[in-house]
């Protein structure tokens, strides 16, 4: 069975600094990977995915997102941190192929703070 | 297109008291879902359906009941809610099966019951 695992359930940056939000799936074959974002009072909105392109998927508002199959890692980076990118952030994967293949499932997610 | 819509936004219920959670979607999706958020839990698969008529359970099922009679509605039953049911519900949608498939969620149902 597959299953994600993100690092860290809070994360506070300065406005400017890096964003690394770390998300580890555990598969017996790469399935495909999402990163969702959810602000606040409101649902979930797709950042990005991977389905096996490039391994660097660049997504909205700045995000991207490295696979590596080596590490089993697909964490989410920003290189400069704005206010509005407060939110709580999800790692999700689905797999290839089976007959579960629509199925996504979510990491536990993690809040990101920007401090001024 | 109104993407995905759910309705209400906010309930309160007492226990044992029963309801249904709307979910609709006008984009002619396949495969919808409901989900369940819950603090440090991140979403948990509820119910899911790839198509009208067609429903299978997800990872926390008990208590809830799902039907699909057309494409575009998904209702979720609460038959004889409990605290524990206080959440958020999520419904999604994507066409179907895929490599592409990008899943839209809507924005979400608040559920309180005392």
């Amino acid at each position: 069975a597959q299953s994600v695992t993100q690092l860290g359930s809070h994360v506070s940056v300065s406005e400017g600094a890096l964003v690394l939000l770390r998300c580890n799936y555990s598969s017996s074959v790469p399935p495909y990977l999402f990163w969702y974002v959810q602000y606040p009072n409101q649902g979930l909105q797709l950042l990005l995915k991977y389905t096996s392109a490039a391994t660097l998927v660049k997504g909205i508002n700045g995000f991207e997102a490295e696979f590596k199959k080596s590490e089993t890692s697909f964490h989410l980076t920003k290189p400069s941190a704005h206010m509005s990118d407060a939110a709580e952030y999800f790692c999700a994967v689905r797999p290839r192929s089976g007959g579960s293949n629509y199925k996504l499932t979510f990491g536990k997610g993690t809040l990101l703070t920007v401090n001024p | 297109n109104a993407g995905v819509t759910q309705t209400p936004k906010f309930q309160v219920l007492k226990t044992g008291q029963s309801m249904t959670l709307q979910c609709a979607q006008d984009m002619n999706h396949e495969y919808m879902s409901w989900y369940r958020q819950d603090p440090g839990m991140g979403l948990r698969l509820i119910h899911y359906s790839v198509g009208a008529g067609i429903t299978d359970q997800g990872e926390v099922p008990n208590g809830y009941n799902v039907s699909r009679s057309t494409t575009e509605d998904f209702p979720l039953r609460l038959l004889s809610a409990a605290p524990s049911q206080t959440s958020v519900y999520f419904c999604a949608s994507n066409l179907g099966q895929g490599r592409q498939e990008t899943q839209y969620f809507g924005p979400g149902t608040r559920l309180l019951v005392l």
